[in-house]
């Protein structure tokens, strides 16, 4: 059974430019979270996304925006990119949305932007 | 504004040793904590969950209490191992409209030396 998924792993990407990061959830999973963790801090959340809605959004401008597919699977989208985006961009998956649904969280892209 | 504090940024151990890891919070007040482990380069892995009406939980060779008076929650490591090194991460939920939103704190590194 495949955990979660996160594609590409790394990306190197200049200012202003676009970037699409995919995430495949966990199977049986409906639900799927996006955070970014600068270096040496925790991840933040950015939002959640339910039923192919965004559900509930952390404190990131509209420059991020996502979306959900019908078989779960999720896309974030980072708009005119800033130095400060470069990160390590993380896809959490649940069942449900409930926090005590146990969080499997994948490996992780890798953003730079230049 | 809501605030996580992990004791230390880096915790030094030897093996067979306790490893005592703090987590307080201000401004908040979590239904649920949860204790994660982060490995470089790779995502959390969720380990323990407490609900703001348990007082202590157990797992094989974690312990975590939870205090909602002192707003603390203590993450132990009992007889550690060298392969316990990793950074442990605490996290915060709450009720109703932050149902996705998981708040992070900066995590703690622990080295376990043999």
């Amino acid at each position: 059974d495949a955990g979660v998924t996160q594609s590409p792993t790394h990306l190197i990407k200049t200012r202003g430019q676009q970037v699409t990061l995919r995430c495949s959830p966990k199977s049986g999973h409906d639900t799927v979270s996006w955070y970014q963790q600068a270096l040496g801090q925790g991840p933040q959340f950015i939002f959640q996304y339910y039923e192919e809605e965004e559900r509930q959004r952390g404190n990131f401008p509209d420059r991020f925006s996502g979306h959900q597919f019908p078989n779960y699977s999720s896309e974030l989208n980072v708009n005119a990119l800033l130095l400060g985006d470069s990160a390590l961009y993380l896809c959490a998956s649940s069942f449900g949305r409930a926090l005590y649904n146990e969080q499997f969280f994948g490996p992780g892209t890798r953003l730079t932007v230049l | 504004s809501q605030k996580i504090e992990q004791n230390s940024e880096a915790l030094n151990i030897q093996e067979g040793k306790t490893a005592t890891l703090t987590c307080n919070y201000t401004n908040y007040s979590p239904a649920y904590l949860q204790w994660y482990r982060q490995d470089p380069g790779r995502g959390p892995v969720f380990l323990l969950l407490i609900r703001e009406n348990e007082k202590e939980k157990r797992k094989e060779r974690l312990k975590v209490t939870f205090d909602t008076t002192l707003k603390q929650s203590l993450f132990h490591i009992t007889a550690s191992q060298p392969a316990d090194s990793a950074t442990y991460l605490c996290a915060l939920a709450g009720y109703g409209g932050s149902q996705g939103n998981l708040i992070f704190g900066k995590g703690t590194k622990l080295s376990v030396k043999p």
